[in-house]
């Protein structure tokens, strides 16, 4: 399988930072990595797919990069909104597999 | 909009099988563009996909679980659905039903708990 590894695990911000995560794949995948963000209590929403397309409706202060097996996600300005657990998840073999999460809480 | 919704137990045997359905509203769940997959979440923990079923009775498992999963689609009532053998306390859970593109989830259902326990 695949291993997905983010960084950090946790990461503390406040509104109006710009974030980073970064995934990091245990073999290149090309462009087969997509982001969610997973509220508590609720299902994982996707946020961005094949690493740079925003899903419909996902507000533009998101935006993913890399190729092969370094990939970022990045939140330009913080919303309060925005303070949830984000997964990576590679779709370049099977089994599909994600990250095992970041955690943005608020500072 | 399509919606997904799980249902099934929510507390279940070691040793017994989990059935669990999901059903579809708002799209053709035999459109050919699309996967129907399951997704798990342990509590406090991280996603673990299960497997997927396409229109044509296709199928993909989790190597790690494919020995106890099964996993089937009924047109006729735009469900699908998921069977885990042998359960133990490990497959105590949030499972996730979503549509999948297939290489990416959306929508997702909004989980249903299952405690396996005696």
């Amino acid at each position: 399988d695949i291993q997905m590894t983010q960084s950090p695990s946790s990461l503390s911000a406040s509104v109006g930072d710009r974030v980073t995560i970064t995934c990091r794949a245990s073999q290149s995948i090309g462009s087969y990595l997509n982001w969610y963000q997973q509220k508590p209590g609720e299902a994982p929403n996707l946020l961005i797919f094949a690493v740079v397309s925003l899903q419909y409706g996902v507000p533009s202060r998101f935006s993913g990069s890399g190729s092969g097996t370094d990939f970022t996600l990045t939140i330009s300005s913080l919303q309060p909104e925005d303070f949830a657990t984000y997964y990576c998840q590679q779709s370049y073999s099977s089994p599909h597999t994600f990250g095992q999460g970041t955690k943005l809480e608020i500072k | 909009q399509v919606q997904l919704q799980e249902s099934g137990p929510g507390l279940v045997k070691p040793s017994q099988t989990l059935s669990l359905t999901c059903t579809v509203s708002g799209d053709s769940i035999s459109s050919g563009g699309y996967y129907w997959s399951w997704i798990r979440q342990p509590a406090g923990k991280g996603l673990e996909w299960i497997g997927h079923i396409h229109p044509t009775g296709t199928t993909n498992y989790n190597p790690s679980l494919e020995s106890r999963v099964t996993i089937s689609l009924d047109t006729s009532k735009s469900q699908f659905s998921l069977n885990l053998a042998s359960l133990t306390a490990a497959d105590t859970a949030v499972y996730y039903c979503a549509r999948s593109w297939p290489n990416w989830h959306d929508p997702w259902g909004r989980g249903t708990l299952v405690t396996v326990s005696s």
